[in-house]
């Protein structure tokens, strides 16, 4: 079966760190790959998704940037954090890009820039 | 372009009451529908979905009805337990502008849901 692993789980960071969040995937090949944030009392929104290894299509400008270096390899990252990027990452999967395709979320990160 | 409305929340419940979570949205192209539950400190659990109209997905005692007149696939369970407690999303995906699908999901707000014994 499919498995979805993030990490860290939890993150304090100071303004003008960087940051990684990694996401990888086991038992599947050529998954398409996302990544959402949830801010505090808001729903979720895409950043960036992945067809393929360094393939990736940003939905909104930002401070954030994500790369794929594996086909089961997802990571979000920043050369310097703003306040406004603490949240709730998470990272999701699917088989497709198509209407019906289920996406499989991750546990998440909390990131909390201070 | 698309976008979900969920009822306001929070909802507060006995145990055993009946729970209904509204959902409308408005899509370009034919949208399939989602509901997903996120349980305190969790990622996102797909809890049932439907694809296509007068669909029911159903799971765990909840259902929700795709209702393609009415734009609407409200969630309900006829007997809610404490383990229910968690934030409801209602999301869909479909075309785009272009009238391509590449997977993106578009999410209401979320409905907190609190059962009390």
């Amino acid at each position: 079966s499919q498995t979805i692993h993030q990490w860290p789980a939890t993150l304090v960071q100071p303004v003008g760190s960087p940051l990684s969040l990694e996401c990888t995937v086991e038992g599947t090949s050529n998954p398409n790959l996302y990544w959402y944030r949830q801010a505090a009392g808001r729903g979720l929104q895409l950043l960036f998704y992945s067809v393929g290894i360094g393939q990736i299509s940003s939905e909104v400008p930002q401070n954030l940037s994500a790369s794929r270096p594996q086909d089961r390899q997802f990571i979000l990252s920043s050369k310097k954090l703003l306040l406004s990027d603490s949240g709730f990452y998470l990272c999701a999967w699917s088989v497709g890009a198509g209407r019906t395709d289920t996406q499989y979320f991750g546990p998440g990160t909390r990131l909390t820039v201070l | 372009g698309n976008s979900v409305t969920q009822m306001e929340g929070p909802v507060t419940l006995s145990e055993e009451a009946f729970l209904t979570i509204n959902c409308t949205y408005t899509a370009t192209g034919y949208p399939s529908l989602f509901w997903y539950v996120q349980y305190p400190g969790e990622g996102l659990q797909l809890l049932l979905k439907a694809t296509k109209a007068d669909d029911k997905g159903s799971n765990k005692g909840f259902e929700a009805t795709y209702r393609k007149e009415t734009t609407s696939f409200h969630l309900e369970k006829g007997s809610v337990q404490v383990s229910d407690s968690a934030v409801y999303f209602c999301a869909l995906i479909s075309a785009n502008a272009g009238g391509t699908s590449y997977g993106k999901l578009t999410f209401g707000q979320g409905t907190i849901l609190t059962v009390h014994p």
